[in-house]
């Protein structure tokens, strides 16, 4: 069976310090892969997704960067974080081949990160 | 481009009974439908699907849905809420012209009263 796995599941950091949230994927290969912030009250944002190695698509202009090293790890990073950068950051993964499925996403369980 | 229109952010009802979520659908193409659930400081979990099959569907923990072509719905029910029910619901719709990503409403919170 597939599982995501995130970590850290929760950060607090200074504003200016940097970030790294990993996520990975087992149980399955060629993933696409998703980065999701869930600020409070606003919903679910998609901030960048992936369909192969080193391929990263950006949805919104930010702080933030996303890089995929291997088929199964995605990276969301920060150099200098910002108060607005706080939030509940979600990784999610995907059947690339549509045959197998309908755009379905499988979360992992989120890291909350505090920017103080 | 699809969207969908969750309407309510906020849902108390008391234990046992009717849960009622709303969400209204926006698509050029018949779409593919999602429920998702949350639970305090978690992912988000798959409640149900529809995928053109059959109208009405059913999901984990008691809740279905109904795919309303007329109306543009896919409303979120379960007959008797428990406690265990208090979440948040998001309600998603998948392009398939656009690599079939997901585009969710803004979440329903459920509060259940004893």
């Amino acid at each position: 069976s597939q599982t995501i796995h995130q970590w850290p599941a929760t950060l607090v950091q200074p504003v200016g310090s940097p970030l790294s949230l990993e996520c990975t994927v087992e149980g399955t290969s060629n993933p696409n892969l998703y980065w999701y912030r869930q600020a409070a009250g606003r919903g679910l944002q998609l901030l960048f997704y992936s369909v192969g190695i080193g391929q990263i698509s950006s949805e919104v202009p930010q702080n933030l960067s996303a890089s995929r090293p291997q088929d199964r790890q995605f990276i969301l990073s920060s150099k200098k974080l910002l108060l607005s950068d706080s939030g509940f950051y979600l990784c999610a993964w995907r059947y690339r081949d549509r045959g197998w499925g309908t755009g379905e996403l499988f979360f992992g369980e989120g890291s909350r990160l505090t920017v103080l | 481009a699809q969207s969908v229109t969750q309407l309510g952010s906020h849902v108390s009802v008391s234990e046992g009974a009717l849960v009622l979520l709303r969400c209204n659908y926006s698509s050029s193409v018949p779409p593919y439908l999602f429920w998702y659930v949350q639970y305090p400081n978690q992912g988000l979990q798959l409640l149900l699907k529809y995928t053109s099959a059959a109208t009405l569907v059913k999901g984990i923990n008691g809740f279905e849905a109904e795919f309303k072509k007329s109306e543009t719905s896919f409303h979120l029910t379960k007959p008797s809420a428990h406690m265990s029910d208090a979440a948040e619901y998001f309600c998603a719709v998948s392009d398939r012209y656009n690599d079939y990503k997901l585009s969710f409403g803004a979440g329903t919170t459920v509060t259940v009263r004893a």
